[in-house]
């Protein structure tokens, strides 16, 4: 059974950064294909994508985003973590991770979620 | 930026089918993917690669895709098939993921 569960502040200030680690179990990340990503939600509103890092450890990002943020892997922990910088107000928003799948068409999807966290930016 | 559409909102009554589309340029091309999103809980995936659908989704969920329109059809629709429902796929380049504004589904 494949789960997730993220960890990290639930408050950070603005400029600061904020660091966020994905525990995963279930499957493992040094299998060819898996990758681990990172979807958030602001309160209210729609989804968007992140960050994923593959088995490989080949990592990509959201081009508008992608100053910002670095995630890293530690396969002997089981965790992924997710850094993004410079913090501001319009980052608050609920921080999943999910599991893609180890299939070979280098799709960047999801097909298992944590349950999320929420990280309200404010001073 | 690359974006998918999709409608605000969608009514069904109880038993009847629902459609909720998404457009994107890039369509054609790409593989789209399908969430639903219960209030409060992750999203769930219902539909992969267009057509597909993992394993415990019920048969009454299904995916088309014709030209740069993609289609959730959910037949026979359900109280517990409420909730929000987001595509999700990629631009030409395969380097900017997005996904749509989300489908508010309402049965009734």
């Amino acid at each position: 059974q494949i789960t997730l569960k993220e960890s990290g502040p639930t408050l950070v200030k603005p400029t600061q950064t904020l660091t966020l680690t994905c525990t995963f179990s279930g499957f493992s990340l040094n299998v060819s294909g898996v990758g681990v990503g990172w979807i958030r939600q602001p309160p209210g509103k729609a989804l968007e994508w992140l960050a994923l890092i593959f088995w490989d450890g080949d990592a990509r990002y959201r081009p508008s985003l992608k100053s910002r943020l670095t995630i890293t892997r530690d396969t002997s922990k089981n965790q992924v973590v997710l850094s993004m910088t410079n913090m501001n107000l319009v980052d608050t928003a609920t921080y999943y991770c999910a599991h893609r799948p180890d299939d070979d068409s280098g799709y960047f999807y999801f097909d298992h979620w944590g349950q999320g966290t929420l990280v309200t930016v404010s001073s | 930026s690359y974006e998918l559409t999709q409608p605000p909102s969608v009514s069904v009554s109880p038993g009847h089918a629902a459609r909720i589309t998404c457009s994107g340029v890039a369509l054609p091309t790409t593989y789209v993917y399908w969430y639903h999103q219960r209030s409060g809980q992750a999203p769930v995936l219902v539909i992969y690669e267009d057509t597909k659908r993992p394993s415990g989704i019920p048969e009454r969920l299904s995916g088309s895709k014709s030209g740069t329109l993609a289609t959730l059809i959910i037949s026979g629709a359900q109280v517990e098939d409420e909730g929000d429902y987001y595509c999700y796929s990629t631009d030409s380049s395969v380097k900017d993921w997005v996904f749509g504004g989300g489908t508010k589904l309402t049965v009734l």
